[in-house]
């Protein structure tokens, strides 16, 4: 099973601010096969990013992914009152579908 | 409108089953795969199973804390996805978030999840 590490755990920023949040995982990812949720209290989560860098549907792009192998960067430049919220990577290049434990992106 | 609904949670007792459903609509269902992810209270999420589209036999996946007790299934003529949980135990409790899945990878990206059904195993 891989294991996905996010770091940090929380981040305390304020409106307009940079967000940079961490996922490393436990060995490579086969074609950066890897996913950014962001999830607000008692919402369902929803897909941000995927295989790394390519934006969801609706996503704005404040959001950007970066990275490969096994280090990987979920960017929010210009942070909004909405996107406090809790965000979380995901792998899908393996069985099982693993998630990292998640950071909280929280205000100043 | 892509829309995708849980429905069945509730409170169970330790070692029962309980049967949860997954309704779809505003999308081919054949045409995607469907996965289950879960979140205790407090807790983070945690994938659970997935089941991939008919032109792969409709095969499946499971994370080892559910291998043997839980099956994914699915129903083609009325878009639904279900989730059959056996011999449950204290440590399932938990949102079960149902969601609609891109095949890309080994066990694909959600991209529409549903609202949740909160499961609670207590006696």
């Amino acid at each position: 099973e891989i294991v996905l590490t996010q770091s940090p755990g929380a981040l305390s920023l304020s409106p307009g601010e940079r967000a940079t949040l961490s996922c490393r995982a436990s060995q490579s990812l086969t074609n950066n096969n890897l996913a950014w949720f962001q999830q607000k209290p008692g919402q369902a989560p929803t897909l941000l990013m995927y295989d790394a860098t390519s934006r969801a549907t609706d996503i704005s792009d404040r959001f950007s992914g970066s990275g490969s192998g096994r280090d990987f960067t979920l960017t929010i430049s210009g942070l909004e009152p909405e996107d406090f919220a809790v965000y979380y990577c995901q792998q899908y290049a393996s069985s099982p579908g693993t998630f990292g434990q998640g950071t909280k992106v929280e205000l100043k | 409108e892509v829309q995708v609904v849980e429905s069945g949670g509730g409170l169970v007792q330790p070692g029962r089953s309980l049967r949860l459903s997954c309704t779809t609509s505003g999308f081919t269902f054949g045409d995607y795969a469907m996965t289950w992810v879960r979140q205790a209270p407090g807790k983070g999420l945690e994938w659970v199973g997935f089941t991939r589209i008919k032109a792969y036999d409709d095969s499946t996946e499971y994370a080892a804390s559910v291998q043997g007790r839980f099956t994914i299934s699915r129903d083609y003529s009325r878009n639904i996805v279900f989730l059959h949980m056996n011999s449950l135990k204290t440590e399932d409790t938990a949102v079960y978030y149902c969601a609609r899945t891109m095949s890309t990878g080994w066990v694909g990206v959600c991209d529409y999840w549903g609202r949740g059904t909160l499961v609670t195993v207590s006696a």
